[in-house]
Formats: C-alpha cells, sequence, structure tokens
C-alpha cells in the first residue's frame, strides 16, 4: 500500500535552517510530483509547493518562495523540504503528499502523517 | 490566487444526520480543479472528493460533491461517528494552490 513517512523535524531557532524527509513506498515515487503542505497550531492548511516527477521544476507558495527549496532523490523514492532562514510562524506539522498525477493539476491523493518544526528561542 | 472560503465554520450535528458543507471561490475554477479533504487530529488527511464531484478510491457513497464555477458543496448524507473531523476544500489548479480555512464538523 501507498505509504509516506515524514522525518526530520525538531526544535530549531529564529533564522536557523533545518531538511525535512519524506520516503516513499507501496508506488512508482518517479511517476508523480510531490507536495509539501503545513499546519500551523490552530490553523488550517497551508500548500508550500510541489516538485515534478523528474525533479526539474518546482513551484512555490509566495510565503516560502526564496527560503524553501524542494528537492528529490527517485533512486531512493524520497522527497525533501530544505528550510532556511525560519521564522517563529513557520511552527507547524509539516506534511508530504502524493500528487495523483504527473502534471501540475491533480490532487493529493495520500498523505503522511506528518512532522512538527518549532521553531523558538 | 483563488481565495476559498468555507461556511460554516463549526457545524453541530448528531450521527445520522445530513451535512451540507459549502465552498465558495473568489473566482471560478477552470475545469472543476476543486478537491475536499477530511482532517482528523494526528492522523494523515484523506482525499474524499476531487474534480468537485468524483469520490476518491475506497471513499463511501454517503460523501457526495457537487458544484461548478465559484460554488461548491460537499455533503454527507447520514453521518457516522468517524465522520466528525475537519473538513477542507482545496483549489488545485496551475500554482498557487489554496485551501478554504475548514469547516469542522462536531457533535
Amino acid at each position: 500500500q501507498v505509504q509516506l513517512v515524514e522525518s526530520g523535524g525538531g526544535l530549531v531557532k529564529p533564522g536557523g535552517s533545518l531538511r525535512l524527509s519524506c520516503a516513499g513506498s507501496g508506488f512508482t515515487f518517479r511517476n508523480h510530483y510531490m507536495s509539501w503542505i503545513r499546519q500551523a497550531p490552530g490553523k488550517g492548511l497551508e500548500w508550500l509547493g510541489h516538485i515534478s516527477a523528474t525533479g526539474i521544476v518546482s513551484y512555490y507558495a509566495d510565503s516560502v518562495k526564496g527560503r524553501f527549496t524542494i528537492s528529490r532523490d527517485n533512486a531512493k523514492s524520497s522527497l525533501f523540504l530544505q528550510m532556511s532562514s525560519l521564522r517563529t510562524d513557520d511552527t507547524a506539522i509539516y506534511f508530504c503528499a502524493r500528487d495523483a498525477g504527473n502534471h501540475r493539476t491533480s490532487q493529493h491523493d495520500y498523505w503522511g502523517r506528518g512532522t512538527l518544526v518549532t521553531v523558538s528561542s | 490566487e483563488i481565495v476559498l472560503t468555507q461556511s460554516p465554520a463549526t457545524l453541530s450535528l448528531s450521527p445520522g444526520e445530513r451535512a451540507t458543507l459549502s465552498c465558495r471561490a473568489s473566482q471560478s475554477v477552470s475545469n472543476s480543479y476543486l478537491a475536499w479533504y477530511q482532517h482528523k487530529l494526528g492522523q494523515a488527511p484523506r482525499l474524499l472528493i476531487h474534480a468537485a464531484s468524483s469520490r476518491a478510491t475506497g471513499i463511501p457513497g454517503r460523501f457526495s460533491g457537487s458544484g461548478s464555477g465559484t460554488d461548491f458543496t460537499l455533503t454527507i448524507t447520514r453521518l457516522e461517528p468517524e465522520d466528525f473531523a475537519v473538513y477542507y476544500c482545496q483549489y488545485y489548479g496551475p500554482s498557487p494552490r489554496t485551501f478554504g480555512q475548514g469547516t469542522k464538523v462536531e457533535i
């Protein structure tokens, strides 16, 4: 069955950096766009960005553009989120999600359970 | 950017009742790029509906989606105890993708 497992969350100081990982299994990872989405405490879901199946193209929400970078390693069925210049309002649970297809416009058909990132001094 | 506004913020119902959730877009959603997700605390969100009205794999028939343009609805015909959760609509067309703020369905 399709599984997505995030890791790498933790406590980081404002201005710091953190790299999240997402391990995919149970499907052909290289055939799908992959996304990152977050949920701040007491808030709703916020789409952060996604990366094409080949990893050549990525798109970002304005709120993280220039600070966050999405990458992937198809040989290892892994997705990454490099976060820099972190702010306290980046505190959230970070989810990775599989996009249903190999194109820019498809829904998220499977999600991980998320990893918690806390930005605090 | 397409802004999605969900209403009501909270829906208080009992098992067996019908739930009707609304999602309104700030501009027309092309090709019905509209999805609905269910989220329970501590769990992975679950896709319910895509393309405004297509049920995702394994989703029970009591969940249905409708609408087009700027107005969309998620209906749960008879609430089961496991349906009490937060529901989000999402625009997933050309970037940026956006979510509504969510509707909490509570007992």
